[in-house]
């Protein structure tokens, strides 16, 4: 089936430095990219989104990139703060309809002060 | 205020005892979903739900049942439950863009089976 791979699983940074999670999907129908944060106790919230027509797309000190070819996106934070501390998913849509999306395992983020 | 509400939060249940887990949203929205969240396994889809009685499987539907009688609520349904059903569960509905949007979680409802 279908699947998406994120790496790295954790991350630890220090305050103000930048942190960069990885992922890959299978599906070449594959057309939306969304990133969920999930701080702990909390429910997933999604901080970013990507379609597959456009390349790059920042808010504030986050920014997502999509190389279609490679068929692998990226989440790009930069001067992490403490608050950023939490789990990441990416995920992908399934197919052309896109009426799901397969989640990768998520990457636990640390950034100590 | 908009939101997905989940019931029960937390339930302690034994092997086979039928229980149903709620959803309800107050969006208006089409799409609804279920995930099961477990350690090192992340979000795994298990139901979708397009429209009223529109419903589809995801990853791991096995053991699971869901009904979509009504837009706003999407219930889950475990006939028979059995430990390896123990996890978080999360509801999440959103919009139908002609692609999956911005999905809105539910708090999450965590389920022991003993």
């Amino acid at each position: 089936g279908e699947n998406v791979e994120q790496h790295p699983s954790t991350l630890s940074v220090q305050e103000g430095d930048s942190a960069v999670i990885k992922c890959t999907y299978s599906d070449s129908a594959s057309n939306y990219f969304p990133w969920y944060k999930q701080e702990l106790g909390k429910r997933p919230q999604l901080i970013i989104d990507i379609r597959s027509n456009v390349g790059e797309k920042k808010d504030q000190r986050i920014a997502v990139t999509l190389n279609k070819t490679a068929k692998h996106f990226s989440l790009h934070i930069t001067e992490t703060q403490p608050e950023d501390s939490a789990v990441y998913f990416c995920a992908a849509s399934i197919g052309q309809a896109g009426t799901a999306l397969i989640f990768g395992k998520g990457t636990t983020l640390s950034v100590s002060s | 205020e908009a939101q997905v509400t989940q019931n029960p939060r937390y339930l302690i249940t034994v092997t086979g005892k039928k229980l149903t887990v709620t959803c309800s949203q107050n969006m208006n929205h089409e799409y609804m979903s279920w995930y099961r969240q477990d350690p090192g396994l992340g979000l795994r889809q298990i139901y979708y739900s397009m429209n009223v009685e529109v419903t589809d499987k995801g990853d791991v539907p096995e053991g699971y049942k869901v009904s979509r009688k009504e837009k706003r609520n999407f219930p889950l349904i475990l006939e028979s439950p059995s430990p390896n059903q123990t996890s978080l569960y999360f509801c999440a509905s959103s919009f139908w863009q002609g692609n999956t949007g911005e999905l809105f979680f539910g708090e999450g409802s965590r389920l022991t089976v003993l």
